[in-house]
């Protein structure tokens, strides 16, 4: 059963405060790592894809970073803000034939309080 | 541009009957996935299409179906609802990957969500 884990499921932070989330992938057959921020009432957005390992990505106060052959991603969010707060996805997708799914976490929920 | 857009946004059903949502992506995508999240599951995948054909499947049972149109407008339908099936119904479409042509696989590139259908099943 391929899983993917993420944590921690949740977090409490200050407006300010840096954080940062991981997830846990197999790190045999690895095609792409997703990253997803989901705010309640909206639909889930994409902050990142990465396909290489050693891979960093920065998109304004946050950035992810990749190891494929320990599997598992970083994402850092710098300086957090109340409008940071949402749940964070992670989704993997391994390299199995035709069948190329993305296998989700259960997220990280952020909340950032002013 | 115009974002997916998914309908209906909220569905009442009984056990036994049978339901289908719709999913419109956005212009140029042509590939559109399926998605149902429950409490503490996360997100299960369905079902992609790409060019009105099922690209590949999740662990789901033949109950679930779906398909695709020209246009790439996508429908899902379940039959036989039962309790279980209550959950948030999500549709993302996505482009093929670039530079590697229309069979690539769309996981290379991130996936654009509707805002979901809410089915309850009572």
């Amino acid at each position: 059963i391929l899983n993917v884990e993420q944590s921690p499921q949740s977090l409490h932070v200050q407006e300010g405060d840096s954080t940062n989330f991981t997830c846990s992938f197999p790190s045999s057959n690895f095609y792409a790592l997703h990253w997803y921020r989901w705010e309640t009432a909206k639909s889930p957005e994409a902050l990142f894809v990465m396909t290489l390992n050693g891979d960093e990505k920065k998109k304004g106060r946050i950035s992810a970073t990749l190891n494929t052959k320990e599997g598992y991603s970083y994402l850092y969010i710098k300086g957090s803000q109340p409008e940071d707060s949402a749940t964070y996805l992670c989704a993997f997708a391994l390299s199995a034939g035709n069948n190329r799914k993305l296998i989700w976490g259960l997220g990280t929920s952020l909340a950032v309080n002013p | 541009k115009a974002g997916v857009t998914q309908t209906p946004r909220y569905l009442i059903k009984t056990r036994g009957q049978q339901v289908t949502l719709s999913c419109s992506p956005i212009s140029g995508h042509r590939s559109v996935s399926w998605y149902q999240q429950t409490p503490g599951q996360g997100l299960q995948f369905l079902f992609e299409y790409f060019s009105e054909t099922q690209r590949n499947k999740g662990n789901f049972p033949g109950r679930f179906s779906g398909r695709q149109f020209s246009n790439s407008r996508s429908e899902m339908n379940v039959s036989t609802l039962e309790l279980g099936d209550s959950a948030l119904y999500l549709c993302a479409s996505s482009l093929t990957a670039t530079g590697r042509g229309a069979s690539a696989p769309t996981v290379y590139n991130e996936q654009f969500f509707g805002p979901g259908t809410r089915l309850t099943v009572l």
